[in-house]
């Protein structure tokens, strides 16, 4: 298996645009997981999926982020308007959940950021 | 506070040398697990340690976990410079799939 796959792995991008980050899980996993990671913050927990269905999003930082997951094996994370602090590395993990299970994380090599 | 936190923030040893992290945690656990990042990368799982086990060792690894106080360790013996990277603990809450990261223990090894 390829593995997370993630992209872009890198943006540069001006304040006010609209950033779209990309995210294929593992194939056969049931949940998404949404990380940012700051040297300040360390690795946040922005929102997770289970069965394509967002479980909690209570790390979402505001309205301006959007999180997706259509079908089984895509997801998106939307900032809508981009500002110079949401700048970070963007982290993409997957896992194959089910009662018992002990739950691994898979993570992406992850999107960095810059928004200028 | 479902997340793990790790002790030392940062640990500097030589190579051939062992190095010992700490965890300590909040919630009842399922399991708990222990996840390496190398800089610039995403994190790769290294082991788990069950609620109901005590020692477990893979490799040059080695864990422990104490539930009565809520805490674990990540034992790596003869250190080496290919090591150098940041490791977190995830305690790995009952009925739930969610994990929460700690800031990490950033290990470097001078060779």
């Amino acid at each position: 298996d390829a593995g997370v796959i993630q992209s872009p792995r890198h943006e540069v991008t001006e304040m006010g645009q609209e950033v779209t980050l990309r995210c294929k899980p593992i194939s056969g996993h049931n949940s998404l997981f949404w990380y940012r990671q700051t040297m300040m913050r360390g690795l946040e927990l922005l929102i997770y999926f289970n069965n394509n269905v967002p479980i909690d999003d209570s790390g979402m930082p505001e309205d301006r982020f959007s999180a997706k997951m259509p079908n089984a094996s895509f997801s998106t994370l939307k900032i809508q308007p981009s500002e110079p602090r949401d700048s970070a590395v963007y982290f993409c993990a997957s896992s194959f959940w089910l009662a018992g299970a002990t739950g691994e994380l898979f993570f992406g090599e992850g999107s960095r950021l810059t928004v200028l | 506070s479902q997340q793990g936190e790790e002790d030392p923030q940062a640990l500097s040893i030589q190579e051939g040398e062992n190095a010992t992290m700490n965890c300590s945690y909040k919630t009842s656990i399922n399991n708990l697990q222990w996840y390496r990042q190398n800089s610039g990368r995403g994190l790769v799982h290294l082991i788990l340690i069950r609620s109901n086990e005590r020692e477990k060792h893979s490799g040059r690894l080695r864990v422990t976990l104490d539930t009565s106080k809520k805490s674990s360790s990540l034992l790596i013996t003869a250190s080496r410079a290919a090591d150098t990277a940041s490791y977190f603990c995830a305690p790995h809450p009952n009925g739930s799939e969610k994990l929460v990261f700690g800031k990490g223990t950033k290990l470097t090894v001078n060779p």
